[in-house]
């Protein structure tokens, strides 16, 4: 069954240190989201791709944060410098159609640790 | 005021019963609704969607609910198992935008 991939699954970094994760997406989805979970609470998005292009950072903390789609395929999400307030759980979602009532397919995530 | 972080709604059920999660949204504009279930450790994982022209819909031992009178949404458990133990999320998206808004969730817990 396709499924979208993260990696790493786990992540402990120090604070003020640079970290990455990835995500390749359900093959042929054109929609990337990426989503920040903390602990007790839903998942709120950082971040939306169609292809290549972002539609939606608006609540991406530009001053640290930094993703990428270079291909329209697979995206990397960066932190630098990570805080400690960046521990959460980063969830990338794929979906394959813009503006249609279709559902986003979600990875397994990266759970972030800043120490 | 709303308690947030490691405060979830909570429901317990004994194996076997049905069970109703509810969700309350506030955006009248929201066309589109998606139910998802969340294991510990794990990504959310879709269940069941509504469309708004819609107020019931089916699947396998669950069902959703749609009242867009008083923007509110369920989630019918049939028969729940221990294996349905998680967090419930619901999520709309509002017509014209193509971001599904999480609301807050609620564990499920389920007791043998």
């Amino acid at each position: 069954e396709a499924e979208v991939a993260q990696s790493p699954r786990y992540k402990i970094t120090e604070k003020s240190q640079a970290v990455a994760f990835w995500c390749d997406p359900i093959s042929g989805h054109a929609t990337l989201y990426w989503y920040r979970q903390i602990l007790g609470q839903g998942p709120e998005l950082l971040v939306q791709f169609q292809d290549e292009s972002v539609v939606d950072d608006s609540q991406l903390p530009k001053d640290r944060f930094s993703a990428e789609r270079l291909k329209g395929v697979d995206s990397t999400l960066k932190i630098q410098p990570a805080e400690l307030g960046d521990s959460a759980m980063y969830l990338c979602a794929s979906s394959s159609r813009r503006g249609m009532n279709t559902e986003a397919f979600f990875g397994q995530g990266t759970r972030l640790t800043v120490v | 005021g709303e308690s947030v972080g490691l405060h979830l709604p909570t429901l317990s059920v004994q194996e076997g019963d049905n069970s109703i999660i509810n969700c309350a949204y506030s955006n009248s504009a929201s066309d589109y609704f998606i139910w998802y279930k969340q294991e510990s450790g794990k990504g959310p994982q879709f269940i069941i969607d509504i469309r708004s022209n819609m107020d019931k819909r089916q699947g396998q031992r669950v069902t959703v609910l749609l009242n867009k009178t008083v923007k509110h949404l369920s989630l019918q458990i049939a028969a729940t198992q221990p294996g349905d133990s998680a967090v419930y999320f619901c999520a709309e998206r509002v017509g014209g935008s193509y971001i599904p808004t999480f609301g807050r969730g609620t564990s499920l817990i389920v007791h043998p």
